[in-house]
């Protein structure tokens, strides 16, 4: 069945260092939305993507959608010990959504 | 205003039980999302109501059912409970079907005993 694939599942950055997570679908998508997760919290909206090829950024926080519409991946700059937790791409196609199963991101001090 | 408020927050049932969870949706929104979240599956969807109407559903079993009321507060209910249901259940809404951001509750941890 369709499924929406994200890696790494963790991720240790030393603070400062960049990050990037990936997802990729079997299946060409209409949208794609990011989330965050903090540890003991519940998924905060950060972006959808929707056209081809559409970057978005939002402070150190870069979005990609691939030309095809079947991959994605969300890159954070100089990262901060605030970015720690779980982001989640969540895929959507004819009225289905799939969620990736997350990348952990922890930050060494 | 008000984020999305799930209600209970923390569940504990025996086997072969059932339970209901609730969800009211940011007033203004109309459609309302159900998932399940367990560390070995990660978020895995279970159905999306809109106006009444349940628009999506996910791979899950009859067990796991909801509804949507006409002030678009959400219940699902899950029957026959077994010990792999417990999990976070979450709740999200939205103001509409296409293209729109979604709030998530706090959830609903479920333990199955």
């Amino acid at each position: 069945g369709q499924q929406v694939m994200q890696i790494p599942q963790y991720q240790h950055v030393q603070e400062g260092e960049d990050f990037t997570t990936y997802c990729n679908s079997s299946t060409t998508l209409s949208n794609i939305q990011w989330y965050k997760q903090r540890p003991g919290g519940h998924p905060v909206f950060l972006i959808q993507l929707v056209k081809s090829g559409e970057v978005k950024k939002q402070k150190r926080l870069t979005f990609q959608f691939g030309e095809a519409k079947k991959n994605s991946s969300l890159h954070i700059t100089a990262t901060q010990t605030t970015d720690v937790g779980t982001y989640f791409c969540a895929g959507k196609w004819d009225d289905k959504i799939i969620f990736g199963k997350g990348t952990r991101l922890h930050i060494l001090p | 205003k008000a984020g999305v408020t799930q209600t209970p927050r923390y569940l504990i049932k025996t086997r072969g039980q059932q339970v209901t969870l609730s969800c009211s949706p940011i007033s203004g929104h109309r459609s309302v999302s159900w998932y399940q979240q367990t560390p070995g599956q990660g978020l895995q969807f279970l159905f999306e109501y809109f106006s009444e109407t349940q628009r999506n559903k996910g791979n899950f079993p009859g067990r796991f059912s909801g509804r949507q009321f006409s002030n678009s507060r959400s219940e699902m209910n899950v029957s026959t409970l077994e010990l792999g249901d417990s999990a976070l259940y979450l709740c999200a809404s939205s103001r509409g079907l296409e293209n729109t951001e979604a709030f998530f509750g706090q959830g609903t941890r479920l333990t199955v005993v």
